[in-house]
């Protein structure tokens, strides 16, 4: 299968604070990035699809301006929290695909704003 | 709209017994495809088994299998002889081939618990 990672893998931040968090795909070229968030014992919820040279489409109830997303490039996707908050506290797991295939994940980073 | 069901929130199952995890789904979309991904407590999500809704036979990946049945709109993961590396989440995902880029909706999980 492919590789992605996602950097870093722990953050602890102050409140109001922003986190950057980065994703790549390490041996394929990916056309879309998917950006996820978890809570304990719950499931995946998406955030936002990436295609790279395009903005990032967001889905219902993420906030634009709160959760910045780049894709610079084949193999690079960001997740900037902007701002963050305790609530912001979470799993954030990224995806990477080409056209139709399969979804490959990183690793995840857990956000703890303090 | 899609819709994917797993109703078994946690399951046990015994060292070396196999197991199905069950998953239904809900789509009026003719064409898309269903995946299985194991989340350990690492959190890492791992892609374990696709079945597109045009494939005929039953997909197959070592230990994995699933059990298709589209008249019935269920995808069960079959796990065979489990190990106690099999403790973890999973999810069953559905994604509609061609349309809304290619996202993924999951399941709520099923959290197994291999006991030796």
């Amino acid at each position: 299968g492919a590789v992605v990672s996602q950097h870093p893998s722990w953050v602890i931040c102050k409140s109001g604070t922003s986190v950057k968090i980065e994703c790549r795909s390490l041996d394929f070229q990916a056309t879309t990035m998917f950006w996820y968030r978890q809570f304990p014992k719950q499931s995946l919820m998406l955030m936002a699809t990436s295609n790279e040279g395009s903005k990032a489409t967001y889905e219902q109830g993420v906030e634009k301006d709160k959760f910045l997303i780049n894709h610079a490039s084949l193999t690079l996707s960001t997740l900037t929290v902007t701002s963050a908050h305790p609530e912001d506290s979470s799993f954030y797991i990224c995806s990477a695909t080409k056209v139709r295939e399969t979804q490959y994940f990183g690793p995840g980073t857990r956000l703890l704003v303090l | 709209a899609q819709k994917i069901t797993q109703t078994q929130p946690g399951m046990f199952v015994q060292e070396k017994e196999a197991v199905t995890l069950d998953c239904t789904y809900d789509t009026s979309d003719p064409s898309y495809g269903l995946f299985w991904y194991k989340q350990p407590s690492s959190g890492e999500m791992i892609f374990l088994i696709y079945q597109g809704s045009y494939d005929q036979q039953n997909a197959t990946e070592g230990r994995y299998s699933l059990n298709f049945q589209k008249a019935r709109k269920s995808a069960n993961l079959v796990i065979s002889a489990s190990q106690l590396g099999d403790s973890a989440m999973y999810f069953c995902a559905m994604r509609d081939q061609y349309n809304q880029g290619g996202k993924l909706i999951f399941g709520q999980g099923t959290e197994l618990s291999v006991k030796p």
